[in-house]
């Protein structure tokens, strides 16, 4: 049972545009909703991170959007550059439990 | 300040094989979790180390087993290697602070495993 549902799996967009990822979990008991960037060949490196009691939190270029009763969250890259190209990863974890990663997003920024 | 560092790099076995896997934390953590990465795939869990004992474990056979260290470093073994046991083995560590509260988990690079 896949608790974390990750969309788009690939997105393409041009320099400076805006790229979004959206998440959308089912367990309630989620307290902690962490944003990881993976480069090939590389460990996911954390980049933003929320909880449930915040809507939004901005971090430079990158903002999430929490939306506690419809159960999902997404990660909004401004002014996307193409040292942006990795794949994402939304999580979710419970208490002192594993993260739970979704599928992952391909993103591709062309010049 | 070292983060998480994972040795080896890279490793071929063939089937059948035995292989350890190793992680330091980053400087300050003490639980230690062990995650694998199918090609094109997100992260599954292993299982996490706290306290030098397995706190939780996700769905992976016993082949699976890991050590936590009294310097909460860890190891991660597998045995009786399979094909299917290809994937990038990532290491991630934190910090067990308030009960109930969760916290970030740095991850390491990697040891990418090949059986043949």
């Amino acid at each position: 049972q896949q608790q974390v549902k990750q969309s788009p799996q690939s997105l393409i967009v041009q320099k400076g545009g805006i790229s979004i990822i959206n998440c959308a979990y089912e367990n309630t008991a989620f307290d902690y909703f962490p944003w990881y960037q993976q480069f090939p060949g590389k460990g996911p490196a954390l980049l933003i991170a929320i909880r449930p009691d915040v809507s939004e939190k901005k971090e430079g270029r990158f903002t999430i959007s929490f939306n506690k009763s419809a159960k999902q969250f997404s990660l909004h890259i401004m002014d996307s550059q193409p040292g942006d190209s990795a794949t994402y990863f939304c999580a979710a974890i419970a208490g002192r439990r594993a993260l739970t990663f979704g599928s992952g997003t391909r993103l591709q920024v062309q010049p | 300040d070292a983060g998480v560092t994972q040795s080896p790099t890279h490793l071929i076995k063939t089937r059948g094989q035995q292989v350890t896997l190793r992680c330091s934390p980053k400087s300050g953590h003490d639980t230690v979790s062990w995650y694998q990465q199918a090609l094109g795939q997100g992260p599954q869990f292993i299982f996490q180390y706290y306290e030098e004992e397995e706190r939780q474990r996700g769905n992976f056979p016993d082949r699976f087993s890991g050590h936590q260290f009294p310097n909460y470093s860890s190891e991660l073994n597998v045995n009786a290697l399979l094909l299917g046991d290809s994937a990038l083995y990532l290491c991630a560590s934190s910090f067990t602070q308030n009960l109930g509260v969760s916290n970030e988990q740095f991850f390491g690079p990697g040891t990418r495993l090949t059986v043949l």
